[in-house]
């Protein structure tokens, strides 16, 4: 199993571009979640899903959009760039939210210039 | 909504000190999950507590749950170089969200 897999592993953006962070899960689960990790603020949930074709927001869900169109996926989508979305996202899958072990894919670094 | 608050943010120990981080939550939780991320790693589960006042251990590390579910916190004795990393905590949020602690960063030397 390759389990968490997150593509890319860096991303340079300037601001107003647009891209999709890729996020995929060999392991049947069904809850999998988006954080961004800042110096000193931990890991804040952006948007999260129970299960194929249900999403809801997190913590800090603003500039960024969901979907779950198959269990396996869960890309994460910066609608217009802004620097202040510079940050390391990681994705994480789990069986349940909080009653299981998160599992997190390697983070993709992403720098808005 | 709830907060999940870490002290302290970061500790520098000399290698063989012993070395503690707390987590305490606004609310109280049914259970909590503690992290281990190394420098430029990602977040990796070490190990989850649920009962009032639970405690287990993991060779050095010593984990604890408080009688109120509310507080935790992670002991590690005799540190190593092998210890260095930001520990988080994470405990079940409103809804279905899993909260994360602020993390204490641990730093080791020789």
């Amino acid at each position: 199993n390759a389990g968490v897999t997150q593509t890319p592993k860096f991303q340079v953006l300037k601001t107003g571009q647009s891209m999709t962070l890729q996020c995929a899960q060999d392991m049947n689960h069904e809850y999998m979640s988006w954080y961004r990790q800042d110096p000193g603020m931990g890991l804040r949930l952006i948007h999260y899903s129970v299960g194929a074709g249900i999403t809801d927001q997190g913590e800090v869900p603003n500039g960024y959009n969901v979907s779950r169109s198959t269990t396996e996926d869960f890309p994460l989508r910066l609608l217009s760039a802004a620097p202040s979305q510079t940050s390391v996202y990681f994705c994480a899958s789990s069986l349940d939210r909080g009653l299981y072990e998160q599992y997190f894919g390697p983070g993709t670094r992403l720098t808005v210039t | 909504g709830q907060q999940v608050m870490q002290i302290p943010q970061y500790q520098h120990v000399q290698e063989g000190e012993d070395f503690t981080t707390y987590c305490n939550s606004s609310t109280t939780l049914s259970n909590i999950q503690w992290y281990k991320q190394r420098p430029g790693g990602h977040p990796v589960f070490l190990i989850q507590l649920v009962k009032s006042g639970e405690v287990k251990k993991q060779k050095r590390l010593t984990f604890q749950f408080g009688e109120a579910k509310k507080n935790s916190s992670l002991h590690i004795t005799a540190t190593q170089t092998t210890d260095v990393g930001t520990y988080f905590c994470a405990g079940p949020g409103g809804g279905n969200k899993l909260t994360f602690g602020t993390g204490t960063q641990l730093k080791v030397e020789l």
